[in-house]
């Protein structure tokens, strides 16, 4: 049972430099999520989706962009790294929104 | 709009103290799911318990208990006798539409 996957587990990044952090689910979940983690400021949603073919924005979607073209995956895409996009960030999935939800083991990225 | 705060940044305990984390919310929503997840020094964030709006009865499973009061929009959070292996950081979070989490409470249980 793989659950959740994240790839990768690190990154460091240059200014300016994009890239994209993969996650991946197996339980046929509808609901996914992306998340940063900031010292003192808890996880808060950068991105989510209920479904494949629709995404919206959270609470600090900037810098960020997503798709969802399958019901397993929901990639995030950081086009123009920044300094303040240094962060952990958590992919989650849920059978429904307002369900448990499961998480991967974290993306710690540096971008220097 | 949703919010969740959790006003208690750290708490500092010893060993077989008793502790209450603190989990207020808003939302507009009547229908809502609140949850609480730990996450130890390892990292993983882990499910501890899911509890909706039309459910006010308290639940308590071992040591923790958890106390919803639709009237001052809380869900508190008690650790009974705590324990080294509960130092964590704990998370509240609001479901109506999308997962919004609070900024977390990190407890330390000292020996």
């Amino acid at each position: 049972n793989a659950g959740v996957t994240q790839t990768p587990k690190f990154q460091v990044l240059k200014t300016g430099q994009s890239m994209t952090l993969q996650c991946a689910q197996d339980m046929n979940h509808e609901y996914m999520s992306w998340y940063r983690q900031d010292p003192g400021m808890g996880l808060r949603l950068i991105h989510y989706s209920v479904g494949a073919g629709i995404t919206d924005q959270g609470e600090v979607p900037n810098g960020y962009n997503v798709s969802r073209s399958t019901t397993e995956d929901f990639p995030l895409r950081l086009l123009s790294a920044a300094p303040s996009q240094t962060s952990v960030y958590f992919c989650a999935s849920s059978y429904e929104t307002d369900t448990e939800a499961f998480f991967g083991q974290g993306t710690r990225l540096t971008v220097v | 709009a949703q919010k969740v705060t959790q006003a208690q940044t750290e708490i500092s305990v010893v060993e077989k103290e008793d502790v209450t984390l603190d989990c207020v919310y808003e939302t507009r929503d009547t229908t809502y799911y609140l949850f609480w997840y730990k996450q130890p020094p390892s990292g993983e964030l882990v499910f501890l318990i899911r509890r909706n709006s039309f459910d006010e009865q308290n639940e308590i499973s071992g040591r923790y208990s958890w106390n919803f009061q639709k009237s001052t929009s809380s869900f508190n959070f008690t650790i009974t006798a705590s324990q080294v292996v509960d130092s964590a950081v704990y998370f509240c979070a609001l479901a109506g539409g999308k997962l919004i989490f609070g900024q977390g409470t990190e407890l330390s249980v000292k020996p």
